[in-house]
């Protein structure tokens, strides 16, 4: 099965810039999604097609993929901002998610 | 706005099998694909299964033994069933829209969740 690899925690200081990586065989062969969930809510994607924002999401969300390595990157990040973040891709017609991570605003 | 409301028992017992349904409101059912997604308590996400409007399913292989999701789209509704649940079962199990199976296909919209337990 494939596997999709992120970091449990990341944490950064308010104004600062955050990065998220999420790892996976080939993955820059295949489009990600990043998707944030707050306590007791349900996910929101935040970027779709690698890099691309959905209507609402703010310009400071931004992503890359390339290689092994797709990146979030969260820039000026807000206390808002603190929440779990999950890539997500597909593989042989299967959904596959990250393990998620913890980004801690501090 | 497209919504999506997941419905069934929160209590399920040890090898009984698990129902929940998804009814989708807001704009056709049709000519999308909808997925079933858990998270245990704690826990990240993980992808149970698909299935097009069409009726086409696919199934994550770890679970394909124990998972069919159906669809009515006179109802629009999907629905999940795991059978021979256990304790690992127990979590907040999602639905959600997506445009495929590969490529660019983001889970659009999701529903708010529902708490599943099985107990003892």
């Amino acid at each position: 099965s494939y596997d999709l690899t992120q970091p449990p925690s990341v944490s950064v200081s308010p104004g600062h810039t955050a990065s998220i990586t999420c790892s996976g065989d080939n993955l820059g062969n295949k489009f990600v999604c990043w998707y944030q969930q707050k306590p007791g809510q349900p996910p929101v994607l935040v970027i779709h097609e690698d890099a691309k924002r959905p209507s609402g999401i703010p310009e400071r969300f931004s992503g890359s993929n390339s290689g092994n390595t797709a990146t979030l990157t969260i820039s000026g990040t807000q206390a808002m901002d603190e929440a779990d973040y999950y890539c997500q891709a597909w593989d042989s017609s299967a959904g596959v998610f990250g393990g998620g991570t913890r980004l801690t605003v501090l | 706005q497209v919504q999506l409301q997941e419905s069934g028992p929160g209590l399920v017992k040890p090898s009984e099998t698990l129902s929940l349904t998804c009814t989708v409101s807001g704009d056709s059912i049709n000519f999308y694909y909808w997925s079933w997604i858990r998270q245990p308590p704690g826990k990240g996400l993980e992808w149970i299964g698909s299935i097009y409007y069409g009726g086409d399913t696919h199934y994550k292989p770890s679970l394909k033994s124990r998972v069919t999701i159906s669809v009515d789209t006179s109802k629009s509704q999907f629905s999940l069933r795991l059978s021979s649940v256990t304790a690992a079962d127990t979590a907040i199990y999602y639905c959600a829209r997506h445009g495929g199976v590969y490529g660019n296909a983001p889970f659009d919209y999701w529903g708010q969740g529902t708490l599943v337990t099985v107990y003892s």
